[in-house]
């Protein structure tokens, strides 16, 4: 069965610190692969996607991720984090197979001012 | 606001009852897409439509859910005979058709959510 893991369910860090963010995901065939962030009290949003092509994704507000093939992750960075970046980050991944979508349990970030 | 709208943004029911949730998608959006999601967990998958058409349903979706989409605008989602194991925010997410487009490809919109609780 497909699925979608996120290692880190809590992150705290410093402003300024930089972040990284884990993705990995089963094996499925063609993949789609997103990034999606819940601010607080704010509704889920894009961060990024991946298609095809280039596998270093950039995304808004500076994040990035990078997709490896062949550990099968998809993981998101930002190399100086801010307060206002503290928020939930899910990571997505759509199953061609399945033509279904499959989300992480999230990981919480928080950022100390 | 522009972006997609769910009411009523909190419902509390007792177990057994029925309970209906709407949906008003981004009006130039042809697909919508309904999630749930319980404490602690990502959203999972319902269903989604493509304009009337229900294209996709999840094993999740019992036969006590029930989605429907009528004029390829609104859409409700509806529980019959709650369970508490139906507590959770039910999300509902909107995206352009592009033609030829699968829909992994699409860019969901998500709405605010509504949260169930069944006591």
């Amino acid at each position: 069965a497909q699925s979608v893991s996120q290692h880190n369910h809590h992150v705290i860090l410093s402003e300024a610190a930089s972040l990284e963010l884990g993705c990995n995901y089963s094996y499925g065939g063609t993949v789609n692969l997103f990034w999606y962030v819940q601010y607080p009290g704010q509704h889920l949003q894009l961060l990024l996607k991946y298609f095809s092509g280039d596998p270093l994704v950039k995304g808004i507000k500076g994040f990035e991720a990078e997709f490896i093939k062949s550990k099968f992750s998809f993981n998101l960075r930002k190399p100086s984090v801010q307060w206002s970046d503290t928020a939930e980050y899910f990571c997505a991944v759509w199953y061609s197979s399945a033509s279904k979508i499959i989300f992480g349990s999230g990981t919480r970030l928080s950022i100390r001012p | 606001d522009t972006g997609v709208s769910q009411d009523p943004r909190h419902k509390i029911t007792k177990r057994g009852q029925n309970v209906t949730f709407r949906c008003d998608p981004i009006s130039e959006h042809n697909r919508l897409y309904w999630y749930r999601q319980t404490l602690g967990q990502g959203p999972e998958f319902l269903t989604y439509f493509q304009n009337e058409a229900q294209l996709e349903k999840s094993r999740l979706l019992s036969d006590r859910f029930s989605a429907e989409r009528p004029k390829g605008s609104f859409s409700t989602l509806e529980i019959q005979r709650t369970e508490q194991g139906d507590s959770a925010m039910y999300l509902c997410a909107s995206s352009p058709y592009r033609s030829g487009g699968a829909s992994g490809t699409d860019t969901q919109y998500f709405g605010p959510g509504t949260r169930l609780t069944v006591l």
